[in-house]
């Protein structure tokens, strides 16, 4: 069946600007989660949501940063006034479920370049 | 807080040579323990978890709690196997990953 897609795949704004990242997870997965692949930091979680639960917005690095889940299933993060130490790559996730024994799907990442 | 170190950025093997994959964690709980391989041009991908103790693609890691390691072996490196490993450690409550820094293994002929 289909993977997790993301788009687009590339995106080059300009600093200040405001992004969207879209995430399609796989048809059936309740759990959703976004990571960020930088030079200088990793792979670094960002926030994950579960069914109609609250996320945990833990991982974001600063309130400019947002996502909301439509529907249990697309997912959207948003970055507000972009910041050149933004660019990095920006990968979804989904799963079955949140237990440590289901398998986390990737997408192929959103690459994110600000100038 | 919890820390996952993998401390070979790179890793150069001949074909059919044993390769090693480091992989050290720190954490307060019962720790859950997964290699992810991602394959030039491809996707991050799951290659093994410790709870399967399964081997994959002739990978095998073996969780040592007392040494707080989780390193991934293979006794006979293949060609197809250069790829970035990532050792990655799962929180039991919503499972986010916290990711090492990543090995680059290259396999030369």
């Amino acid at each position: 069946g289909a993977g997790v897609s993301q788009s687009p795949s590339n995106k080059v704004t300009e600093k200040g600007k405001d992004v969207e990242l879209r995430c399609d997870p796989i048809s059936g997965h309740t759990a959703l989660y976004w990571y960020r692949q930088s030079l200088g930091q990793g792979l670094e979680f960002l926030i994950y949501f579960q069914g109609n639960s609250a996320p945990d917005k833990s991982g974001l690095p600063s309130d400019r940063f947002s996502a909301e889940r439509t529907g249990g299933s697309v997912s959207t993060l948003t970055i507000q006034r972009t910041q050149q130490e933004d660019s990095a790559v920006y990968l979804c996730a989904s799963s079955t479920r949140t237990a440590s024994t289901d398998t986390q799907y990737f997408g192929p990442g959103t690459r994110l370049t600000v100038l | 807080a919890q820390r996952v170190t993998q401390p070979e950025k790179l890793l150069s093997v001949f074909k059919g040579a044993p390769v090693e994959l480091k992989c050290n964690y720190s954490y307060s709980g019962s720790p859950e323990l997964f290699w992810y391989v991602q394959y030039s041009r491809q996707r991050l991908q799951l290659l093994l978890r410790h709870i399967s103790r399964e081997s994959i693609k002739g990978f095998t890691a073996d969780l040592n709690k007392g040494e707080t390691s989780f390193h991934l072996k293979k006794p006979f490196a293949q060609e197809e196997d250069s790829a970035m490993y990532y050792c990655a450690l799962g929180k039991a409550a919503g499972n986010k990953l916290t990711f090492g820094g990543g090995t680059r293994v290259l396999v030369k002929p």
